[in-house]
């Protein structure tokens, strides 16, 4: 089975510093993988995916991942963080090969200072 | 995202009572799931179907039930809710190679 393990319960950057949001990830099949974030008192909304091709994957609001299929990783990363990047962020899997279900991890709190 | 809609938004209930949840989407996406969020937890998937006559448990179905109405239409139920069901509930969308789209939740307290 399929499953996502962000290490980092919580993160603190600095405004204007580069930021990485960590993400590990298990499938047996190839897998795709996204994420989302979650804003307070909203719904997850969705960042960027990698299905297949380029391995820097770029997405909304200035926010690009990277795949590394030797390492199971797909880390989020802005080069500069800005203070309303603040929110909980979610890294989810699915085995592609499997064509089944999605899985999230358990976030991470992004905390942005001023 | 008004493309996905979740009925109630908020919910009070007491413990053993029967509740339903609702969702329903206008994205045209055959797969639908439930999830919810609990604080350290993260999402959580309770039950996924990929189209009406599929229906599929996920990793924490006891407790909970789900019918598939029509493509547009799954709800979830509490057969005998208990307060460790407390937590808010995502209802979300896919098709099979695009992100999934979610609704904004349902805040249940079960008392």
């Amino acid at each position: 089975a399929q499953s996502v393990a962000q290490p980092e319960d919580q993160v603190n950057v600095a405004e204007g510093n580069p930021l990485t949001v960590k993400c590990t990830y298990s499938v047996s099949g190839n897998p795709y993988l996204f994420w989302y974030v979650q804003y307070p008192n909203r719904g997850l909304q969705f960042l960027l995916k990698y299905i297949t091709g380029d391995n820097l994957v770029k997405g909304s609001y200035g926010f690009e991942a990277e795949f590394n299929k030797s390492q199971t990783s797909f880390h989020l990363k802005k080069p500069s963080a800005l203070v309303s990047d603040s929110a909980l962020y979610f890294c989810a899997v699915r085995d592609s090969d499997r064509d089944d279900k999605i899985i999230f991890g358990k976030g991470t709190r992004l905390h942005i200072l001023p | 995202d008004a493309d996905v809609t979740q009925t109630p938004r908020n919910r009070i209930t007491k413990t053993g009572k029967r509740i339903m949840l609702e969702c329903s989407q206008t994205k045209g996406h055959d797969r639908m799931y439930w999830y919810r969020q609990d604080p350290g937890l993260g999402l959580r998937l309770i039950y996924y179907s990929f189209d009406v006559k599929d229906i599929n448990k996920g990793e924490i179905s006891d407790g909970y039930s789900v019918s598939r109405q029509a493509q547009a239409k799954f709800s979830l139920s509490l057969e005998s809710a208990i307060p460790n069901q407390t937590a808010l509930y995502f209802c979300a969308t896919s098709d099979r190679r695009r992100p999934m789209f979610f609704g904004p939740g349902t805040r249940l307290t079960v008392l």
